[in-house]
């Protein structure tokens, strides 16, 4: 079945400093992928997404490339804030059979100490 | 719009009790969703209501669980005897009928002593 593999938390950084989470996924199909993120008391947010390779998905400086040859999405940002501390959850969904179910990782937790 | 809401958002029960969990999502989305996550793992899909009808139920782990939403409006997933290892986050997601857009609820945290 599908799967998602991300990185063990927790990742601790300084501000301005450079973040990479890794996730690579397994899947029977042709997927879409997102990145997921929870803020301290909140619901999941849809933070990013790509549906085909080599998309690129972006926001609030978040970046992530669709790499089909090596089944990875991994999540990048440039300079992370103490506001981006927060579980990141990397998730696949299947386009082909019509099922909408996410497959999600285990999350990891990323603080950004000032 | 008002959010996809949740509650209780914490709920402490014994072992062998009842629990019911109430999701009320947005307003006009036919699709609703329940996941879960245990002791930190990785967030699993439960099942997938459209509108009344249950599409999707292969994540349910066993008859204990019982989900419901009557007149497609709002949803409830009671745990019923509760065991241990139904202790985690339970999230509830809902998009529109056509949308693979997921908004989810905040979660209730759900502990069995």
């Amino acid at each position: 079945g599908d799967s998602v593999t991300q990185m063990e938390g927790p990742v601790t950084l300084s501000e301005e400093a450079f973040l990479t989470i890794n996730c690579t996924y397994t899947a029977t199909g042709y997927p879409s992928l997102f990145w997921y993120v929870q803020y301290p008391g909140e619901g999941l947010q849809l933070l990013l997404k790509a549906t085909k390779a080599d998309d690129k998905g972006s926001n609030k400086g978040f970046e992530a490339t669709y790499r089909k040859e090596t089944t990875s999405f991994h999540l990048e940002k440039g300079s992370v804030q103490v506001s981006d501390s927060a579980v990141y959850f990397c998730a696949l969904s299947e386009r082909d059979t019509g099922r909408r179910a996410l497959t999600f990782g285990s999350g990891t937790r990323l603080q950004v100490q000032p | 719009e008002a959010g996809v809401t949740q509650f209780p958002s914490h709920s402490v029960i014994e072992k062998g009790q009842t629990v019911t969990l109430r999701c009320d999502p947005i307003s006009g989305h036919d699709n609703l969703y329940w996941y879960r996550r245990v002791m930190g793992k990785e967030i699993k899909f439960l099942l997938h209501f459209v509108k009344e009808s249950k599409q999707d139920e292969s994540g349910m782990p066993n008859n204990r669980f019982l989900a419901e939403r009557t007149g497609g409006t709002y949803s409830t997933l009671k745990v019923q005897p509760a065991e241990l290892e139904d202790s985690g986050v339970y999230f509830c997601a809902s998009s529109r009928l056509e949308n693979y857009g997921y908004t989810f609820g905040s979660g209730t945290r759900l502990t069995v002593v």
